[in-house]
């Protein structure tokens, strides 16, 4: 079966100091892998969602970048963190194509102080 | 934007009562999807239900699409207090384009 892990779970940073997060996804080849954000009581926004290696699409231009170096391997990054980047980051994937059920992640809760 | 919208934000019920909500969504569709999240955790799929279809059931989950009126409703029957979440309505255009997701319902219900 597929899992689907993220790490860390929480998370408290300074502004101004990088991030980076990581996904991995296992039990399934090729998905098409997503980054979202939270806001505290909000809806999700996308970030970034990839259909393969080295292909990143961004949906939201900020200081976030995101990398899928390996198959099921999709990191999201800063250099310098802001204070609005404080949020629940949440990892899923889909079978190629991307217009079926989506699989979550457990999420990472970050702080930026 | 083509996000979708769930009304209501917010639902208080008791134990035992049913729960509705609904989801508007502003053009054509390929499928509509339903999610639960649990406070602090990651999204949980609960149905799909293709632009074809009209209605599909899943236990106590109950989903209705009318295409003509760009609207959706989810409705749990008998709820419990288990079923304290937030459902999020996700929707799916045309294309290769991903899911967009609304604000999503805060569910309450009471023991």
């Amino acid at each position: 079966s597929q899992t689907i892990h993220q790490w860390p779970a929480t998370l408290v940073q300074p502004v101004g100091s990088p991030l980076s997060l990581e996904c991995t996804v296992e039990g399934t080849s090729n998905p098409n892998l997503y980054w979202y954000r939270q806001a505290a009581g909000r809806g999700l926004q996308l970030l970034f969602y990839s259909v393969g290696i080295g292909q990143i699409s961004s949906e939201v231009p900020q200081n976030l970048s995101a990398s899928r170096p390996q198959d099921r391997q999709f990191i999201l990054s800063s250099k310098k963190l802001l204070l609005s980047d404080s949020g629940f980051y949440l990892c899923a994937w889909s079978v190629i194509g991307g217009q079926e059920t989506q699989y979550f992640g457990p999420g990472t809760r970050l702080l930026v102080l | 934007s083509q996000q979708g919208e769930e009304d209501p934000q917010a639902l208080s019920i008791q134990e035992g009562e049913n729960a509705t909500m609904n989801c508007s969504y502003k053009t054509s569709i390929n499928n509509l999807q339903w999610y639960r999240q649990n406070s602090g955790r990651g999204l949980v799929h609960l149905i799909l239900i293709r632009s074809n279809e009209r209605e599909k059931h899943s236990g106590r989950l109950r989903v209705t699409l009318d295409t003509s009126k760009k609207s959706s409703s989810l409705l749990i029957t008998a709820s419990r207090a288990a079923d304290t979440a937030s459902y999020f309505c996700a929707t799916v255009y045309s294309g290769n384009t991903p899911l967009v997701f609304g604000k999503g319902t805060r569910l309450s219900v009471i023991a």
